[in-house]
């Protein structure tokens, strides 16, 4: 059983698409994470939930939109896609305050 | 700013031997760090942990070392094997309550058979 997944594992679209990317973990845990990592390899925080709440949102443009509806599942939408916008899009989870963090596998998202 | 570096791209290593991962952070009010290891096509794994009040911490071949005054974090892994070979993360927070880990760039080890 997967602990964290990420669907789907590649995304191209077209700019100015709207598209969303679905995460479940079934953990247990009671926070979930979107990081990006971008085409230098950096890893960086997005959003954070915990326990559906939200507690980091980062400098990210507003045409990102994170919807956590349970404690086992955020999604990510993203609005009037742009080139700057491709990379791979990483969720993960962890649990009472602990910074361990569990990665699902990554979209890889393509803007063309 | 990078808060947390990690000067090294690539480290190659014979099989066997000890493979060093050194990570730099400039940011005095990290008080965790991590590292976590990826393969390509796969999510970051988490591998070892250190709180700022230790300076050592060991699982099996992995020890992490952390030298606050320099403000400097290292991974050893002994003895190496070629299954290490992937991407290494060194990451650190702040322990509050914002559950934010900060990335550096990532060390490619290639562990030659």
């Amino acid at each position: 059983d997967t602990a964290v997944s990420q669907t789907p594992k590649y995304l191209v679209t077209q700019m100015g698409n709207d598209k969303s990317i679905k995460c479940e973990q079934n953990l247990g845990h009671d926070t979930m994470y979107w990081y990006k990592q971008d085409s230098k390899k950096f890893l960086k925080i997005m959003f954070s939930y915990n326990n559906k709440e939200l507690i980091i949102n980062e400098t990210v443009p507003n045409r990102f939109s994170p919807k956590s509806p349970d404690k086992a599942h955020l999604n990510l939408h993203i609005n009037s896609l742009e080139l700057g916008d491709s990379a791979v899009y990483f969720c993960a989870s962890s649990q009472g305050g602990r910074l361990e963090a569990f990665f699902g596998q990554g979209t890889r998202l393509t803007v063309v | 700013d990078q808060q947390v570096k990690q000067n090294s791209p690539s480290l190659s290593v014979q099989e066997g031997r000890i493979s060093i991962l050194n990570c730099d952070y400039t940011n005095s009010m990290f008080d965790y760090f991590l590292w976590y290891k990826k393969y390509p096509a796969e999510g970051p794994t988490f591998l070892i942990s250190i709180s700022s009040i230790k300076d050592k911490n060991e699982d099996g071949r992995f020890t992490v070392f952390l030298n606050k005054s320099a403000k400097h974090l290292s991974l050893h892994i002994v003895p190496s094997q070629p299954g290490d070979s992937a991407v290494y993360f060194c990451a650190a927070s702040v322990s509050d309550s914002s559950y934010k880990l900060i990335f550096g760039s990532g060390t490619r080890l290639l562990v030659r058979p």
